[in-house]
């Protein structure tokens, strides 16, 4: 399957923890997109990074999360001392190339919950 | 500040029938719409788009309308089948791709 692979598929993290969520894109996409999903709502954009770069930040929360996406291996994304209020389905998309017309593939995400 | 909504949580349709899912979006700067399918537990899936240029773009029995001036966007199923039971997402970006956002879903139920 060369789909996008996310793992783990769940994960349960204590508050204070530190949750790591790894995301492989498809082979040859070198674009990858984090969404957050919380309960009854829809994706909310985190971070969209290429190849050791992060492009666009502007939706991940200002404190205890990052992203990045190494020349080797999946792209991680990390949130610090988590909380009860972060618990919820983190997806992952890529795509080949940049633009608003490019389709994302995306991986079947992973749930966190917070304990 | 929801900039695409999907106003509808559900809807459900007999089968054979037409189903009729809405977008609205504020930012008249937004040059592509997309519409993505979801089955539990899984990732969305590319269903079909639409640039802003366009009113209209069909294939096989999915067909997306555009309303521009009215800031709407439509998505046609037509015949509707049991398989097609599922949540699906509006989204809009610029053309640079940097962001897309989406709607909060309409889950689509097609009764057999």
């Amino acid at each position: 399957n060369a789909g996008v692979m996310q793992n783990p598929r769940h994960l349960v993290r204590r508050r204070g923890q530190e949750a790591r969520l790894r995301c492989s894109p498809m082979k040859g996409h070198s674009h990858v997109y984090w969404y957050r999903q919380l309960p009854e709502e829809g994706l909310k954009f985190m971070v969209y990074l290429q190849k050791e770069n992060i492009i666009d930040e502007s939706g991940m929360p200002k404190e205890r999360f990052s992203a990045e996406f190494p020349k080797e291996g999946p792209s991680i994304l990390r949130i610090q001392q988590v909380v009860r209020g972060d618990s919820a389905a983190y997806f992952c998309a890529s795509s080949p190339t940049i633009g608003g017309n490019q389709p994302q593939h995306f991986g079947d995400g992973t749930r966190l919950s917070i304990l | 500040d929801q900039q695409v909504k999907q106003n509808s949580p559900s809807l459900s349709v007999q089968e054979g029938r037409i189903s009729i899912l809405n977008c609205d979006y504020t930012n008249s700067m937004f040059d592509y719409f997309l519409w993505y399918k979801k089955y539990p537990a899984e990732g969305p899936t590319f269903l079909i788009s639409i640039s802003s240029i366009k009113d209209k773009n069909e294939d096989g029995r999915f067909t997306v309308f555009l309303n521009k001036s009215a800031k709407h966007l439509s998505l046609h199923i037509v015949p509707s089948q049991p398989g097609d039971s599922a949540v699906y997402f509006c989204a809009a970006s610029s053309n640079t791709g940097n962001q897309f956002y989406f709607g909060t879903g309409t889950s689509l139920t097609v009764i057999p």
